[in-house]
């Protein structure tokens, strides 16, 4: 079964300042990828998405994350964070092929200070 | 438009005994999913339901584990004879596709205490 690392527990940060969060995932095939966002006291929403084409995908709020196939790897990036970006962030994989589940990283929470 | 409901939002109960938790997903949607949601554990894949489809209990932690999805929309998850590390927050989630190519809709959760 394919599994998702997130590398990062808890990120602090100062607005403003640039973001990366790790992503790698396990499996070998062609994967859909994805990050999804859960702010606080709020339930789980859909940040972005990569199917195919463009590896650069663009998502909500300015956020943006790159898939790098020989990496194994779906980073998300954020030029300048918002204290509003204070949330938890998960890295999700499911197969392109079969009926298999969507799996989720452990989620890295990100703490933006003023 | 109304989405995944989720009941109780909140159950406390003594250790060894029985909860049922209820996911009402968005109507339509074919896919349901149960996840546990844990401090440092992240979101913990639980059973997945996609249409007709036996469902992929893979990832049911132990036998006291179960869940049912009746007529294709309503799931209930059962935990028999509770244990203190089944506290968590359990979370339904559901999707047109198996979120295989559509985002999953998250309900806001039950949050079982174990006493």
């Amino acid at each position: 079964a394919q599994s998702v690392s997130q590398h990062n527990h808890h990120v602090i940060l100062s607005e403003a300042a640039s973001l990366e969060l790790g992503c790698n995932y396990s499996y070998g095939g062609t994967v859909n990828l994805f990050w999804y966002v859960q702010y606080p006291g709020q339930h789980l929403q859909l940040l972005l998405k990569y199917f195919s084409g463009d590896p650069l995908v663009k998502g909500i709020k300015g956020f943006e994350a790159e898939f790098i196939k020989s990496k194994f790897s779906f980073n998300l990036r954020k030029p300048s964070v918002q204290w509003s970006d204070t949330a938890e962030y998960f890295c999700a994989v499911i197969r392109n092929s079969g009926n298999t589940p969507l799996v989720f990283g452990k989620g890295t929470r990100l703490s933006v200070i003023a | 438009g109304a989405g995944v409901s989720q009941s109780p939002s909140n159950k406390v109960t003594e250790k060894g005994k029985d909860v049922e938790l209820r996911c009402d997903p968005i109507s339509g949607h074919t896919a349901l999913y149960w996840y546990r949601q844990s401090l440092g554990q992240g979101l913990e894949f639980l059973i997945y339901f996609q249409g007709n489809s036996a469902p992929d209990k893979s990832g049911l932690p132990s036998d006291r584990f179960s869940a049912e999805r009746t007529g294709g929309s309503v799931s209930t998850l059962t935990i028999q004879r509770t244990q203190q590390e089944d506290s968590a927050v359990y979370l339904c989630a559901s999707s047109s596709s198996g979120g295989y190519n559509s985002p999953l809709h998250f309900g806001n959760g039950t949050r079982l205490t174990v006493t």
